[in-house]
């Protein structure tokens, strides 16, 4: 079956710009995660839905970032005012509630010049 | 706060070797330690593990957990060259929904 996908893959925009990064995760995941990897670090947790809501969010950097679900489904992460050191891979995982498993997209990688 | 810490944090072997890489953790409550291998961006799962001593196995790979000193072992029989990626040691705990990951392993296979 279909997979999670994410796009765009790459993402360049330069200082000061907003983005938009979107997860279609696999169909009938409630649970979704946004995650963030920097060069040769392990991903980190930004934000996880359950359905529509932001069940945790605490992995938000700062105001600049925020995620929305609406219908439960595709989700986008929006980073306003963006600055360099947002530059990294944005990944999206879509857990299995039957298996308690999570499953990756292929992450967006977003460069700010 | 839980904490993943994963070692060793890079290594080079040649194809045909057998490797151990190692995941140790720190967690309040814990319900799972979960494995994966990520060769360019997508992390691909690989194993997850709940109980002690019990171990998974897929092919060349296989894992095994210990609860009461805390860490898990991934081994990599006969390396081939496509094992070549970076390994993920992820951890869950029972109060939220939230997977903390460890640094990763870099694992280089030469031909």
């Amino acid at each position: 079956g279909a997979g999670v996908s994410q796009t765009p893959s790459n993402k360049v925009t330069e200082k000061g710009k907003y983005v938009e990064l979107r997860c279609d995760p696999i169909s009938g995941h409630t649970a979704l995660y946004w995650y963030r990897q920097s060069l040769g670090q392990g991903p980190e947790f930004l934000i996880y839905f359950q359905g529509t809501g932001a069940a945790d969010d605490s992995g938000l950097p700062n105001d600049r970032f925020f995620a929305v679900r609406p219908e439960g489904s595709v989700s986008t992460l929006k980073i306003q005012r963006t600055e360099r050191g947002d530059s990294a891979v944005y990944l999206c995982a879509s857990r299995d509630p039957s298996t308690d498993t999570q499953y990756f997209g292929p992450g967006t990688r977003l460069t700010v010049l | 706060e839980d904490k993943v810490v994963q070692s060793p944090l890079s290594l080079v072997v040649h194809e045909g070797d057998t490797v151990t890489l190692n995941c140790s953790y720190e967690v309040t409550n814990f319900r799972s330690l979960l494995w994966y291998k990520q060769e360019k961006k997508a992390p691909t799962f690989l194993f997850m593990l709940t109980s002690s001593g019990i171990e998974k196995k897929s092919g060349r790979l296989s894992s095994i957990l210990d609860k009461k000193e805390l860490f898990s072992i991934l081994n990599i029989t006969a390396t081939q060259t496509g094992d070549s990626a970076v390994y993920l040691c992820a951890v869950k705990d029972n109060y939220g929904q939230n997977f903390v990951f460890g640094p990763g392993t870099r694992l280089s296979v030469l031909p």
